[in-house]
């Protein structure tokens, strides 16, 4: 079982719809989740972290962590055709035998048509 | 301003030959990393170094070797040996447990 799990899209919306985007992962010790946006060609960046279960909103994106099933979601509100772009979910699992590192999903895929 | 810098942006080489790419930070973070990209894929741990003089191998490390000398450095370096180098590099800096990973913004390798 792949330990950060992704459906790898791509996942088309129209412009101002919500997008909704998921991840699964393994290891039921994991402690910190973080969703990071690459456009084609270009470095990751931070989009949100969430270390405790529910929601939490930062602008237009609202990450959802569920530890009981294992779960973490984005929602991106009111997309726009610059939100257009692979996301990626990572993990950090503290007893892993990667310090600090973090365990990415392979991304999804979102195309939000205008 | 604060931030990891990776260099060069685009690298080619012919097989057979070593090739080191640069990573240099200056957020005053302790652990570095190096990750790996395919089309298509996720980012792969290669190695990481959570202090001066001192770094692990993740998960695909056999083909690559790093050092850590300098707080600030943590260069790579793909050998012969590693049978599929290329591929789009990233390096990135933490300063603790569970904060997020800043990235720099990447090295593509092209090997023929």
């Amino acid at each position: 079982q792949k330990e950060v799990e992704q459906n790898s899209g791509p996942l088309s919306v129209p412009e101002g719809a919500i997008a909704s985007l998921n991840c699964t992962y393994s290891d039921r010790g994991s402690q910190s989740f973080f969703w990071y946006r690459q456009y084609s060609g270009k470095s990751p960046e931070l989009i949100m972290f969430i270390y405790s279960n529910g929601d939490k909103e930062d602008g237009r994106f609202t990450a959802q962590l569920n530890k009981a099933s294992q779960y973490v979601s984005l929602l991106i509100r009111d997309s726009q055709p610059s939100d257009s772009a692979t996301y990626l979910c990572a993990v950090f699992r503290p007893n892993s035998n990667s310090g600090y590192a973090l365990n990415f999903g392979k991304g999804t895929s979102l195309l939000v048509t205008p | 301003d604060g931030g990891i810098t990776q260099s060069p942006k685009y690298l080619f080489r012919k097989e057979g030959q070593n090739v080191t790419l640069s990573c240099e930070q200056n957020l005053n973070h302790d652990a570095m990393y190096w990750y790996r990209q395919d089309p298509g894929q996720g980012l792969r741990l290669i190695y990481y170094s959570q202090i001066v003089n001192d770094f692990q191998k993740g998960d695909i490390a056999e083909g690559y070797s790093v050092s850590r000398e300098k707080k600030e450095s943590f260069p790579l370096t793909v050998t012969s040996a590693q049978k599929n180098p290329t591929a789009f590099y990233l390096c990135a800096s933490g300063d603790s447990p569970n904060s997020p990973l800043h990235f720099g913004n990447g090295t593509r390798l092209t090997v023929t």
